[in-house]
């Protein structure tokens, strides 16, 4: 079945340290979606990449599409302790089954 | 706009107990789905609607059920709860199909099965 794997599962950084997690499909995805999910809360959506290579920016957050639409990063520059919480991918393999990556969780120490 | 929103916030239940958890959202969606979240391995789709009067199953529906009679609400129901079913449920919407879409989450259901 369609599993959706992100690295690590956990990361601790310093405050100011940069930071990422990698997202990697065993089938070809349509989109890939990033959401994160502060501890308590709820998944709130960051951002959707759609096109074969594709690179977005959000402020000090990167978000790439790999080439052959299998795989994702997140990168966040310079990180803040507002970054905490678990990020997660989620991808469309073309029906209406949003797949759901395990997850990363962030911790800043300041 | 209240957005999505689910009740009960925290529940618990004995085994072979029957419940039903409400989603209910305010912003004219077509598309409903309910996951259901656990440590170390994300969101898990449970089933989906892809509007009122049509529901599917998504990776994990066994031991739940769902109806979509308005597009405003999407109860899941616990037919005879097990404690593998203890868990964090969200219900999410989008406007259409999912597809492409950005999916909003209501803010949880805690549930434990003891």
């Amino acid at each position: 079945g369609q599993q959706v794997m992100q690295i690590p599962q956990y990361q601790h950084v310093q405050e100011g340290e940069d930071f990422t997690t990698y997202c990697n499909s065993s089938t070809t995805l349509s989109n890939i979606q990033w959401y994160k999910q502060r501890p308590g809360g709820h998944p709130v959506f960051l951002i959707q990449l759609v096109k074969s290579g594709e690179v977005k920016k959000q402020k000090r957050l990167t978000f790439q599409f790999g080439e052959a639409k299998k795989n994702s990063s997140l990168h966040i520059t310079a990180t803040q302790t507002t970054d905490v919480g678990t990020y997660f991918c989620a991808g469309h393999t073309g029906a209406n089954n949003l797949f759901f990556g395990t997850g990363t969780r962030l911790t800043v120490i300041p | 706009n209240a957005g999505v929103t689910q009740t009960p916030k925290f529940q618990v239940l004995k085994t072979g107990q029957s419940m039903t958890l409400q989603c209910a959202q305010d912003m004219n969606h077509e598309y409903m789905s309910w996951y259901r979240q656990d440590p170390g391995m994300g969101l898990r789709l449970i089933h989906y609607s892809v509007g009122a009067g049509i529901t599917d199953q998504g990776e994990v529906p066994n031991g739940y059920n769902v109806s979509r009679s308005t597009t405003e609400d999407f109860p899941l129901r616990l037919l005879s709860a097990a404690p593998s079913q203890t868990s964090v449920y969200f219900c999410a919407s989008s406007p259409t199909g999912g597809y492409n879409q950005p999916q909003h989450f209501g803010d949880g259901t805690r549930l434990s099965i003891l």
